[in-house]
Formats: structure tokens, C-alpha cells, sequence
């Protein structure tokens, strides 16, 4: 049974910081994974979708990378702003069975001005 | 032009009552999925139609129940309202294995 956990489960940094935010997944045989953002009381904002041939992806400040093997992802967030303060959720989905994500608990990450 | 709509953003009723939550996505997805958002913020998979048909249904009480007219629209039914029901609500849509999601708004639902 796939089980994805993220860590840390908040984080407060001040602006500018660069800073990683990680996902593990129990079962390394996974189509993609999907990197996504939540805004207090708002829906989920899709960020990064790396697949599972891909070693990274990036978009902006955001960059994804992927170590299927270790069943690890990290999100890289460069020179932090207030704006970046959200929710950000990790989902893998697998190669067995019907294709859906499983999400993980997600980081509430707070970007102190 | 909201690609995965959900209706309505909000929903207050008492426990017992019936009500459903409609969804719609203009995208030309085959694939569209319920979520359910608890109060710990975790995200899980309650089911997902491809085409009109139903694929996954996760363990969920038989009160709720999702419909699905056509590939562009999925909705949820729940019956007889429980306290517990109270959450969150998305739906999203795919283009299937290999591809992303695309979320709705959510909906939010409490039950009293």
C-alpha cells in the first residue's frame, strides 16, 4: 500500500531564503509524481508534474527533482516570498491497479516578510 | 473560463438531509475524481469515472453516491447527512495515466 509522507509538516522562514520541502513515498512504482500548492480556503493549485522517467522538472523559482528508486521528492524554492506561503502537497500515483494520486499530509510553509 | 468547476462553494444543511454537489470541467478530460479533504487537511480519494463509467470507489458509505451524466460531469449525491460528513470536497479532472490533475475550487460542507 502506498503511503507518502511529507516532512517538515510546517516551516516559517524569512524572505529570500531558498528552501527544500520533501516527500517520501513507500512504493517506488509510480507513474508521475505531482507537486501541488494550497491556499487557505482555496483549491489545489497544480506546481510541477515530474513523471517517472524524469529526474526534474522546473517552473520559474520552482524546481522539482525525483529519486524514484529512494522513493524521495524534494521541491526547491528559490529567493522565498510572503506569496509563496501556502500549503504545498505531494500526490504519486502508481503503476499497478486503477491510475489515481495518493496525497501526502503536506507543508505549511509561512514566508515571513 | 474555470476549467474544473465545482457548485456550490458552500454548503451548510443538518444532519439528515440529503443534498448534492455538482461538478464540470470544460477541459475534454476522460477522467474525472472526488476528493474528500478532512479536518487534518488530508487528501483522500473517494471515487473516479472514465467515460460515464466508474472505476474506483474507494471504502465510502453507500449514502454517498456520484453520478455521472457525461465525461464532462460528475456529481455527488450524499444521503441522510452525518456530522462526520463535514469537509472539503474537490473534484478534479485527468486525461488518465501519465497525466496530471486539474482541481475544482472545492466545495466546503458542513453539516450541523
Amino acid at each position: 500500500k502506498q503511503e507518502v509522507t511529507q516532512i517538515p509538516a510546517a516551516l516559517s522562514v524569512p524572505e529570500g531564503e531558498n528552501l527544500v520541502l520533501n516527500c517520501s513515498f513507500t512504493d517506488s512504482a509510480i507513474y508521475n509524481l505531482q507537486w501541488f500548492r494550497q491556499d487557505p480556503g482555496k483549491g489545489l493549485t497544480s506546481l510541477l508534474l515530474i513523471q517517472s522517467s524524469q529526474r526534474e522538472q522546473t517552473s520559474g523559482r520552482l524546481n522539482a527533482s525525483l529519486d524514484k528508486s529512494s522513493g524521495r521528492s524534494t521541491l526547491y524554492i528559490a529567493a522565498s516570498q510572503p506569496g509563496d506561503s501556502a500549503t504545498y502537497l505531494c500526490a504519486v500515483s502508481r503503476t499497478s491497479g486503477t491510475y489515481k494520486y495518493i496525497f501526502g499530509t503536506g507543508t505549511r510553509l509561512k514566508v515571513l516578510a | 473560463d474555470t476549467a474544473v468547476s465545482q457548485t456550490p462553494k458552500y454548503l451548510v444543511t443538518q444532519m439528515g438531509n440529503d443534498k448534492s454537489i455538482k461538478c464540470e470541467q470544460n477541459l475534454g478530460h476522460d477522467t474525472m475524481y472526488w476528493y474528500k479533504q478532512d479536518s487534518k487537511k488530508f487528501l483522500k480519494i473517494m471515487f473516479s469515472y472514465n467515460n460515464k463509467e466508474l472505476i474506483i470507489n474507494e471504502t465510502v458509505p453507500n449514502r454517498f453516491s456520484p453520478k455521472s451524466p457525461d465525461k464532462a460531469h460528475l456529481n455527488l449525491h450524499i444521503n441522510s447527512l452525518e456530522l462526520g460528513d463535514s469537509a472539503v470536497y474537490f473534484c478534479a479532472s485527468g486525461q488518465g495515466a501519465g497525466y496530471g490533475y486539474t482541481f475544482g475550487s472545492g466545495t466546503r460542507l458542513t453539516v450541523v
